[in-house]
């Protein structure tokens, strides 16, 4: 079974410029997450998705950072314009479902900005 | 945001001891608590988890133990192996309340 899949992998750019990231989640499951892990901490939600609807988006910066999930599959990610501070690593993870023991999140690899 | 605090931030074990890390919890909606490993480059790996109705759970080397009334959960790796050396995060979720992260315990097993 494929995993989480997230492009790119890397990501260097100048503050002020847009960036987008990627995820394929697994197939068949319907709750897919961001999750932005800054270096030394852990995980921190960003958004999360079931099928298509946003349903928590809390803790989102809207106004530099948007996100969808078109079909309830696919997702993207991305920051308009990119400052210093958003340097971290974006992770997607997806689980059959959100409440119960479907909770089990996987996660993909991850992909690390740097904003210079 | 931090609603789980973990301890210690790193550790440094030799071959063969055994590796303890401790996790402190707040809000007593929670009621799914995992740990993850992450190797540098990966995603976090789920490891182990437990649910509140259980004081221990136990897989292969890893054992959760589980405190409900001390909001308090560890993990203990037996028999600690160089491949176990990885940066380990707990967690807690449940309640309507998405998952929580620990800051991470950065483990090293020394040969």
């Amino acid at each position: 079974e494929a995993g989480v899949v997230q492009s790119p992998r890397y990501k260097i750019i100048e503050k002020k410029q847009p960036v987008a990231f990627w995820c394929n989640p697994i197939s068949g499951h319907n709750t897919l997450y961001w999750y932005r892990q800054n270096l030394g901490q852990g995980p921190e939600l960003l958004i999360r998705y079931e099928n298509e609807e946003a349903v928590d988006d809390s803790q989102l910066p809207k106004d530099r950072f948007s996100a969808e999930r078109l079909k309830g599959v696919d997702s993207t990610l991305k920051i308009q314009p990119a400052e210093l501070g958003d340097s971290a690593v974006y992770l997607c993870a997806s689980s059959l479902a959100y409440w119960g023991a479907y909770n089990e999140q996987f996660f993909g690899p991850g992909t690390r900005l740097t904003v210079l | 945001q931090q609603q789980v605090k973990q301890s210690p931030q790193s550790l440094i074990v030799q071959k063969g001891g055994i590796s303890i890390i401790n996790c402190a919890y707040e809000n007593t909606a929670f009621d799914y608590f995992p740990w993850y490993q992450q190797f540098p480059g990966k995603g976090p790996a789920l490891l182990i988890a437990i649910r509140p109705d259980v004081s221990e759970k136990k897989e292969g080397r890893f054992t959760i133990s589980f405190n409900k009334s001390a909001k308090q959960f560890s993990l203990h790796i037996m028999d600690s192996q160089p491949g176990d050396s990885a940066t380990y995060f707990c967690a807690a979720s449940g309640g309507n309340n998405d998952m929580r992260f620990g800051a991470g315990t950065r483990l090293t097993v020394k040969p």
